[in-house]
């Protein structure tokens, strides 16, 4: 069964900083897997997703991540943090049948 | 991807009464689902919503508590049945187009149960 861990429900940065949020997910299968972002009162938005190919896949807002099978792993990051990247943000995995399974989510608080 | 509209976008509803949640897209998908977020949660799926056919129930959902209809390819709707203040939470739709992983989600509907 397929599951994904993300570690740290909060984390705060400064406007400015590298932003780094960690996704490990297990999978019996090469996984999708699938990074949303959700803004107060507003659904989930795809920031990114890998598939096949290119393990570092870049998104929309400057976000990138990197699949890194050997350590089951693929964390967000965003060089230069800004306050409009305020969110909740989930990790998600699927095993390439259209079932999704998110992590609990970690919500990212930009000081400035 | 497909524009994805739900209504109502929040409701404050008494105990023991339903609400019957809509999810429209602007063109034909393949696949749509609803999902249940309580407070601050992450997404749970409820069930996948077929056309012409009943909805397949994750476990822990059942059909006579949150039924879904899905008539054609562009419209679903879950019905939240006599509801409680447990059932106060975010439920979104999401969708697949063509043959596609990708899941798009519906702006969500907001519902307080009192």
């Amino acid at each position: 069964a397929q599951s994904v861990t993300q570690l740290g429900s909060h984390v705060s940065v400064s406007e400015g900083a590298l932003v780094l949020l960690r996704c490990n997910y297990s999978s019996s299968v090469p996984p999708y897997l699938f990074w949303y972002v959700q803004y107060p009162n507003q659904g989930l938005q795809l920031l990114l997703k890998y598939t096949t190919g290119a393990t570092l896949v870049k998104g929309i807002n400057g976000f990138e991540a990197e699949f890194k099978k050997s350590e089951t792993s693929f964390h967000l990051t965003k060089p230069s943090a800004h306050m409009s990247d305020a969110a909740e943000y989930f990790c998600a995995v699927s095993e390439g049948g259209n079932m999704l399974t998110f992590g609990g989510g970690t919500r990212l608080m930009v000081k400035p | 991807s497909a524009v994805i509209s739900q209504k109502p976008s929040r409701d404050i509803c008494q105990r023991g009464t339903s609400l019957t949640i809509q999810c429209q897209v602007d063109s034909q998908v393949t696949m749509m689902f609803w999902y249940r977020q309580q407070p601050g949660q992450s997404l749970t799926l409820i069930a996948t919503a077929n056309q012409g056919s009943e909805a397949t129930y994750e476990s822990g959902f059942v059909i006579d508590k949150f039924p879904i209809s899905r008539p054609n390819l562009t419209f679903s709707t879950l019905t939240v049945s006599n509801m409680s203040p447990e059932d106060s939470s975010i439920y979104l739709c999401s969708v697949t187009q063509g043959a596609g992983e990708t899941q798009y989600f519906g702006p969500g509907t907001r519902l307080l149960v009192l």
